[in-house]
């Protein structure tokens, strides 16, 4: 099946300084990845659509200097925070589509910890 | 907007103490509903899709169905592993994103 592999698992970072986050599709090509933040006991909340090539599409209230998302080929999406702030820290996910598959199905990575301090 | 609601919020269960969860929705021209489940620290694991109303899907202890206005997952005799955040998800034709309700998370006690 489908692999999404996401990194790193945890990560700590000082207030002020930038972090970077690597989403892959291990075996297939996703044209198009999903970014997702997601707080203690809430559910997934949809931050961005990257799309390989072009400019990612961000949901509304999501501020695009801070989470800036590269997604420069089929198989790799970067989502780099900015600037961090301790209300930065969460848990982020990422998600893609494996079309190959025909099915509307969506594969998620294992998840980053991000905190802040 | 599309609209997605889990119920209930948490749910705890003793071995064998079979129960559903619900997931109701609004959407317009829904194209799937989607059950993950959803471990502490874990991106959520694939489970079920449902297209139509009147399917069902089963896997071990579970078991998905979808009508035109809500899903059910019912679990039946549960163990402890079975333990996770269930969380349902909405596709529809429009948009090429998921909606996801809040989870339910279930905790099995031996």
């Amino acid at each position: 099946g489908a692999v999404v592999s996401q990194h790193p698992s945890r990560v700590i970072c000082k207030s002020g300084t930038s972090v970077k986050i690597e989403c892959r599709s291990l075996d297939f090509q996703a044209t198009t990845m999903f970014w997702y933040r997601q707080f203690p006991k809430q559910s997934l909340m949809l931050m961005a659509t990257s799309n390989e090539g072009s400019k990612a599409t961000y949901e509304q209230g999501v501020e695009k200097d801070k989470f800036l998302i590269n997604h420069a080929s089929l198989t790799l999406s970067t989502l780099t925070v900015t600037s961090a702030h301790p209300e930065d820290s969460s848990f982020y996910i990422c998600s893609a589509r494996d079309f190959g598959q025909g099915a509307l199905g969506y594969t998620f990575g294992s998840g980053t910890r991000l905190t802040v301090v | 907007e599309d609209q997605v609601t889990q119920s209930p919020e948490a749910l705890r269960l003793q071995e064998g103490e079979s129960s559903s969860l619900n997931c109701s929705y609004t959407v317009s021209g829904l194209r799937g509903l989607f059950w993950y489940r959803q471990d502490p620290g874990k991106g959520p694991e694939f489970l079920f899709t449902l297209y139509s109303a009147g399917e069902e899907k089963e896997k071990e202890r579970l078991k998905a169905t979808l009508t035109k206005k809500e899903s059910f997952l019912h679990i039946t005799a549960p163990k402890p592993e079975d333990s996770a955040t269930y969380l349902c998800a909405v596709y529809r034709a429009a948009g090429n994103k998921l909606t996801f309700g809040g989870g339910t998370r279930v905790l099995v006690k031996p």
